[in-house]
């Protein structure tokens, strides 16, 4: 156990939906990252919050959004959703940020949008 | 931009030893990470090197990094059953550390 927590474990939605995944950080960790993990795209970075902020953007689409919350849990909403959002999305944190840092991964969601 | 490779497959009998590699293009990342990935589930962090090292070991773990050719390698001692999963190399990004993954090495360890 990594100590990083994601819910909902499956989600099932239709295109043109809107979901949201949260993640909660190992406790004391400051950074959170999301990562899609796809059969074509294999894991790509999304983005990464430092305690509430916006500090590194990935292959994050603008239908994609995120926000890290003062308790540091963080939620990805995706909206608008399309068949190829079929993906695992996964969570990760670590404890500093500035510096390349041991990164404790989720359990991951995921999600089929049908 | 940065890219991360390695072999899809890789097969051995249990018992021997598995050496998965990984060449990537990111010559200023500062740590190269191997992790573990089984069905159905998360990524597992196995191990970690930083960038000015040329070997770590971690129990049945040896990670090589040959800076010169931008080369890693994970060598897995006495490969058990348990082993079977992926094997992901991934290199960190610039100074926020987000990492870049290679496709993953499917590792098939027969009995």
């Amino acid at each position: 156990d990594s100590g990083v927590t994601q819910t909902p474990k499956h989600l099932i939605t239709a295109t043109g939906q809107r979901v949201t995944l949260r993640c909660s950080p190992r406790s004391g960790d400051l950074s959170v990252y999301w990562y899609q993990q796809s059969l074509d795209q294999g894991l790509q970075f999304l983005i990464q919050y430092y305690n509430g902020e916006e500090r590194a953007k990935g292959n994050i689409l603008e239908r994609f959004s995120a926000q890290q919350f003062p308790d540091l849990h963080s939620e990805l909403n995706l909206s608008s959703l399309e068949l190829g959002d079929s993906a695992l999305y996964f969570c990760a944190s670590s404890g500093r940020t500035g510096t390349p840092a041991e990164q404790y991964f989720g359990p991951g969601t995921r999600l089929t949008v049908t | 931009g940065e890219d991360v490779e390695q072999s899809l497959f890789l097969s051995v009998r249990e018992g021997d030893s598995s050496v998965i590699n990984c060449t990537y293009t990111d010559s200023s990342s500062t740590y190269l990470y191997w992790y573990k990935q089984e069905p159905g589930a998360g990524l597992q962090l196995l191990t970690y090197i930083f960038s000015n090292m040329d070997m770590k070991q971690d129990q049945r773990l040896t990670v090589l990094l040959n800076k010169k050719d931008k080369h890693l390698s994970l060598r897995i001692a006495d490969t058990q059953t348990g082993d079977s999963a992926i094997y992901f190399c991934a290199e960190s990004e610039g100074s926020q550390g987000n990492l870049i993954f290679g496709k993953g090495t499917k590792l098939s360890v027969k009995p």
